[in-house]
């Protein structure tokens, strides 16, 4: 277990809606990211939190978008859901310092129909 | 876009076997680790290898890295059936944010 908790575990949204997923990062950690697993692909990092502020973001539309609150936990929300959205979105967290290891939530499946 | 790309993509043993996987990369690092997945859920941190290492070891795991040719590897030693999974590198240029590869499949059959 890696005190990271993710939820929900699994989801199934229409296209065109809207969704939130949820993460609680591992305690004395304030860095949170979020990745995108598509099947049989690697993780691709979608954006980084720190202290409540965006601190880096990958190749994402603006409608991926998120939020860390002061208890360093995080959302990730994504609007007007296409089909391509489909994928296991992971939540890390780690101390924001250079060598660090993250930490894994077990993911969100979402399932876009 | 994926900075590392694993070799083999697939990779089928018995028990008792050692196990080897490779991962190139394409720009300078500070860091690179291995992850593993199981049946698609999170990822486990197995090992972290700095830019100023050669070789690292954790239990059956030996990580080596090689920053001229920009490639590592990854080595389990007497394999066990639990070690079938999806093992992924991912390397590290600012702080904290992974790049990841594509992955590799190991099998590990009784």
């Amino acid at each position: 277990e890696t005190g990271v908790t993710q939820s929900p575990t699994h989801l199934i949204k229409t296209r065109g809606q809207q969704v939130t997923l949820r993460c609680s990062s591992q305690s004395g950690h304030n860095t949170v990211s979020w990745y995108q697993q598509a099947l049989g692909q690697g993780p691709q990092f979608i954006f980084q939190y720190y202290r409540e502020e965006e601190n880096g973001r990958g190749n994402f539309p603006p409608r991926f978008s998120g939020l860390q609150f002061p208890n360093y936990s995080s959302e990730l929300n994504v609007n007007a859901l296409e089909l391509d959205d489909s994928a296991l979105y992971l939540c890390a967290s780690s101390a924001n310092t250079v060598n660090t290891e993250a930490f894994f939530g077990q993911g969100t499946r979402l399932t876009v129909v | 876009s994926q900075q590392g790309e694993e070799d083999p993509q697939a990779l089928s043993i018995q028990e008792g076997e050692n196990a080897t996987m490779n991962c190139s990369y394409k720009t300078s690092i500070n860091n690179l680790q291995w992850y593993r997945q199981n049946s698609g859920r999170g990822l486990v941190h197995l090992i972290l290898i700095r830019s100023n290492e050669r070789e690292k070891h954790s239990g059956r795991l030996r990580v080596t890295l090689d920053t001229s040719k920009k490639s590592s590897s990854l080595l389990i030693t007497a394999s066990r059936a639990a070690d079938t999974a999806s093992y992924f590198c991912a390397t590290t240029e600012g702080y904290s944010t992974l790049t990841f590869g594509k992955g590799t499949m190991l099998l590990v059959s009784p």
